[in-house]
């Protein structure tokens, strides 16, 4: 298996443009996360979906992130617009089930907003 | 205060050497505690994975150890490589809570030859 498949695998934008990123979770694997890293904050779990239903979106900053997965071998998760805080890296993850499973981390996106 | 906190905050060691990575955490109850190593640029591994009832866990020269009642783990890493060079994380999940996770801070060790 590939693993999780993250893209595009670095961004650079300016800030108050749309960036989406993309995620190919494992097959077979039923839970997505999106996550980001800082080095203020470390990882922050920004929202997470079972069976292509998002559960928990506590995590996500505000309303300019929206997170989609259409069907169980994508996800994206958008910001618009966005902004220089939004910079760090993105990661998207895969298990098969919530508590217990193990958890498969994809590359990340490194996002870096001007 | 955080939830997970990890210590030391980084840590080098000679190449060879045995160290311990400690872990306290406040997380109560919890379902699994977790440890994970994030080389530079790339994502999480996860290393190991021990419910509140496992006192230990190996996986190669890594072994984890947990003691549930002083809420403390700790990650033994065993005649360390240059490769092990990375930053370790400490990671509860919360007992019923899907499948939110809380993150430590993570420990940076650099093994110099």
């Amino acid at each position: 298996d590939a693993g999780v498949i993250q893209s595009p695998r670095h961004e650079v934008t300016e800030m108050g443009q749309e960036v989406t990123l993309r995620c190919k979770p494992i097959s077979g694997h039923n839970s997505l996360f999106w996550y980001r890293q800082t080095m203020m904050r470390g990882l922050e779990l920004l929202i997470y979906f079972n069976n292509n239903v998002p559960i928990d979106d506590s995590g996500m900053p505000e309303d300019r992130f929206s997170a989609k997965m259409p069907n169980a071998s994508f996800s994206t998760l958008k910001i618009q617009p966005s902004e220089p805080r939004d910079s760090a890296v993105y990661f998207c993850a895969s298990s098969l089930g919530l508590a217990g499973g193990r958890m498969y981390f994809g590359p990340g996106t490194r996002l870096l907003v001007l | 205060k955080n939830q997970v906190e990890q210590s030391p905050q980084s840590l080098i060691i000679l190449e060879g050497k045995n160290c311990t990575l400690q872990c306290n955490y406040t997380v109560s109850p919890f379902s699994n505690l977790r440890w994970y190593k994030q080389d530079t640029g790339r994502g999480p591994v996860s290393l190991t994975i021990m419910t509140f009832s496992e006192n230990t866990k190996s996986n190669g020269r890594y072994t984890a150890t947990l003691d549930a009642d002083t809420k403390q783990s700790s990650l033994h890493i065993t005649a360390s490589q240059l490769s092990d060079s990375a930053s370790y994380i400490c990671v509860v999940s919360p007992y019923n809570q899907g499948g939110k996770l809380i993150f430590g801070q993570g420990t940076e060790l650099s093994v110099k030859p």
